[in-house]
Order: structure tokens, then C-alpha cells, then sequence
């Protein structure tokens, strides 16, 4: 069963400094890897993706680094801010798959002013 | 663009009863997936659907779930004879072809069984 297994479970973080999270997936058969930010009660929305041909994407505050033989990929957020604090979503779309997207179980972020 | 409408935002049933939960596409989109989110867990997908058609329902439990997309309306997630089991948030999402473009998500129905 294809996994994606995201860590830490939950984050605190000053305001202004670096947030981690890290992905780690089973299976080599993914070709897009896309970061969700979910606020309470809202739904899931698209932050930053990146593509297995890559092994950095940046835009603005956020980078996604991947690392295609070690089959992580992480997010990073540079200058945390208060209103970053969220729940944050890795996932990964299967090749030649039409839209069923595999969650990682999720990062709750807190950044403390 | 309205986005991705989802109703009721909150639903409250009792175990026995039926929940039918709506998902009204973003205006071009004709992909629709369903996708069920139990507290403190990912999403997990349920059900791929276009127009009139079920691509994939490898996530759908084989009882009492059913998902349909008929030509007019919205797409409709059914739960017969709902248990407390079932209490979570239900996602949907929709693209206008599929795969990974223009994937977004509405901000889901919560169901609490009682």
C-alpha cells in the first residue's frame, strides 16, 4: 500500500524563526508532491508543489526540498509569522493517476509572537 | 468564482438515519473527489467521479457509501444507516481535468453522529 508518512506530528515555533516539516514516501511511483495549509474548520488549500525533476522549489517564504533516492521531501518557512500557525498537509499524486492524492497524517504548527 | 460549495457545513444524525452531502464543483470543473478526514488524521480519498461516471471508488467502504455525479447538480456522497464510525469531516474537491491541475478543495461538511 503506497504510504506517506509526514513528521513531526505538531511544531512550535518562534515567531520569525524556521519551520520544519519532513515527508517521507514508500513508493517511487509519485510524479507531484503538493504541501496543504488547512486552517480550522476550513478546507485544505494548496501552498507549494513540486515535481520529482526538481530538487528545490521556492515561492516566497516557503521551499519545498526534494530528495528523490532518499524518497523525502520536506517544507520549509522561512520568518515564521503567527498566522502561518496551521495544520499543515504533505501528500503525493501516483503516476498516471487522475487525482487520487495520498496525505501525510498532517504537522500542527504553531508559531508563538 | 464561488469556488468549491460544499452544504450543509455541519450535519447532525442519529445512528439508523441517512446523510446526503452535496458538492456543487468549481464553475468549469467536471472532476470531483471525495475525500473523508477523521480528527487528528489526513485525508484519506474515498471516490473519483466524473459527470454521470465513477472512475474510482478504491476508497469507498463496500457498505452503505455511495457517491453519485448526476449530468445536473451537484455530487452527491451518500451514508445509509450512519454510525458513530462515520463521524468526520468529508472534503471534496474538484479539477477541470483531472490529475493535479487546478485541484481545490471546498471547506467540507462535518458530520456528528449521535
Amino acid at each position: 500500500q503506497q504510504q506517506v508518512k509526514q513528521s513531526p506530528q505538531s511544531l512550535i515555533v518562534q515567531k520569525g524563526g524556521i519551520s520544519i516539516i519532513n515527508c517521507a514516501y514508500e513508493n517511487t511511483a509519485f510524479d507531484y508532491f503538493p504541501w496543504y495549509q488547512q486552517f480550522p474548520g476550513k478546507g485544505p488549500a494548496l501552498l507549494i508543489a513540486i515535481r520529482p525533476d526538481v530538487s528545490e522549489k521556492k515561492e516566497g517564504r516557503f521551499t519545498i526540498s526534494f530528495n528523490k533516492s532518499a524518497k523525502q521531501f520536506s517544507l520549509h518557512i522561512m520568518d515564521s509569522q503567527p498566522g502561518d500557525s496551521a495544520t499543515y498537509f504533505c501528500a503525493a499524486l501516483p503516476i498516471g493517476n487522475t487525482g487520487k492524492l495520498i496525505f501525510g497524517q498532517g504537522t500542527t504548527l504553531q508559531v508563538k509572537p | 468564482n464561488a469556488g468549491v460549495m460544499q452544504n450543509p457545513r455541519h450535519l447532525v444524525r442519529r445512528r439508523g438515519q441517512e446523510a446526503r452531502l452535496r458538492c456543487s464543483p468549481m464553475k468549469g470543473h467536471s472532476h470531483v473527489y471525495w475525500y473523508r478526514q477523521l480528527p487528528e488524521e489526513g485525508l484519506k480519498f474515498m471516490v473519483y467521479l466524473q459527470k454521470e461516471n465513477i472512475i474510482d471508488e478504491s476508497g469507498m467502504p463496500k457498505e452503505r457509501f455511495s457517491a453519485e455525479f448526476p449530468k445536473e447538480g451537484p455530487s452527491i456522497l451518500r451514508i445509509q444507516q450512519v454510525v458513530r464510525g462515520d463521524s468526520a469531516a468529508y472534503f471534496c474537491a474538484s479539477s477541470p481535468l483531472g490529475g493535479d491541475s487546478g485541484y481545490t478543495f471546498g471547506s467540507g461538511t462535518r458530520l456528528t453522529v449521535v
